[in-house]
Parts: C-alpha cells; structure tokens; sequence
C-alpha cells in the first residue's frame, strides 16, 4: 500500500521569495506517479502539477515545479515568486497501484501562509 | 465544457437523516472516485466506480454508506442514518475511461453537517 507523508502542517513565505513544500512517499511499484493540489479557503480541490516516476525531467508548470528525487523518496514542490493567493493548503497524491490513474492516497497537507 | 459538478454545495442533516450527494462527471468521462475529508485531514479514498459497477469500494466504511453510478444521471453517494461523525466534506473526482491521461478532476464539494 502506498503511504504519503506532509511533514510541515504550517509554512509562511514572504511575498515574491520561494518556498518548498515536502512530500515523501512510500510505494512498492516500479512505476507510479506524484499529484499535487491546493486547497484554497473556499474548499475546491484545484491540480497542480503530477509527475511520473519515469519522467526524466523534473516537471515545471508556470510557477510551480517538482523536486522529484527517487532516491530520497521525495517529490518537493517549488513554489516560485509566492504571490498572496497562494495562500491554500497543499496536499500531495500518489495513485494506486503503480497507475498515473487511479484512486489517490493524500498526505496530511501543509498550509502555506503568504505574507506581504 | 462544464467541470464536475456536486451538489448540494451545502447540506444540513439530523441525526439519524438520510443524505444523498449528487455527483455529475465532465463530459466524456465515465470514471468517478468519491473521497472524505474531515476537518484538518487530507481527502480519504472511499469508492471508485464506472457506469453501472463499483470498481473499489475499499474505503466505503461497511455499515449505512452505498454508491451507485446508473447508466444515466449523477452518481450518488447515500448515506442512511447519519451521525455527527459523518460532518465532513465529499468530493468527488472524475478522470477519462482510458486510462491514458491522469487528470483527475474534482468537484467542489458537498459539506455535510449533521447537527
């Protein structure tokens, strides 16, 4: 079974620095993917980024970008130049079975704070 | 291309009420995931299901909670005689049939209270 762990519950960030958010995983598949998705304060469940294990660049999407290290079991989100919207909770995923599809496993999530 | 849609946005229950949580895919999906979330907790996988069959029902606690996807219209997540411990929020998800693109996209969430 796969186990994903969040181990910061709370992050702050000053506007326009960069922060990372950490993720670790667990998993027996030789194959399988990471999800990340931010909570914000009305509740929506908006995606990210997701990378698989077999990419072989870390994936970018705008400002935001994996740390995808296989070796570490970790796949850290880097959020660049933090604007105040980007206050939310984050939660990472990872999907069953060795899929890129598939029910997801969340961590605990982190809430990152933006201050001005 | 409307998103995935749940509702009620909003719903408040009495003990020992019924809920029904109604949740419509995008267009030209046929997979649909329902997750849990409880207050300061990550989403928690409950069942997984295609048109007319529950695929995995493995995070479906065993006792009032049912899910049903017909051939037409919503899935529906039923719980029978709510408890306090049912306040929560659902989301459901939804992802192509194929299998080959990994998004899965969520709908807003219903919020269950039970009161």
């Amino acid at each position: 079974a796969q186990k994903i762990t969040q181990t910061q519950p709370g992050m702050f960030v000053q506007e326009k620095e960069a922060v990372t958010l950490d993720c670790t995983y667990d998993t027996s598949d030789p194959s399988y993917g990471l999800f990340w998705y931010k909570q914000p304060s009305s509740g929506e469940m908006i995606f990210l980024i997701y990378q698989g294990s077999y990419d072989q660049q870390n994936a970018t999407e705008g400002r935001y970008s994996l740390n995808f290290q296989k070796a570490r079991k970790s796949a850290n989100l880097v959020i660049s130049a933090s604007q105040l919207g980007d206050s939310a909770m984050y939660f990472c995923a990872i999907p069953a079975g060795g899929t890129s599809y598939g029910k997801l496993t969340f961590g605990q999530g982190t809430i990152l704070t933006v201050h001005p | 291309n409307a998103g995935v849609m749940q509702n009620p946005r909003h719903l408040v229950r009495r003990r020992g009420q019924e809920a029904r949580l109604r949740c419509s895919p995008m267009k030209g999906h046929s997979h649909v995931y329902w997750y849990r979330q409880l207050p300061e907790e990550g989403l928690k996988f409950m069942v997984y299901l295609q048109k007319e069959n529950i695929i995995d029902e493995s995070g479906m606690p065993k006792e009032r909670f049912s899910a049903e996807f017909p051939k037409e219209g919503p899935s529906i997540l039923r719980i029978q005689q709510v408890v306090r411990g049912d306040s929560a929020a659902y989301f459901c998800a939804s992802s192509r049939p194929d299998g080959t693109t990994y998004e899965q996209y969520f709908g807003p969430g219903t919020r269950l209270t039970v009161t």
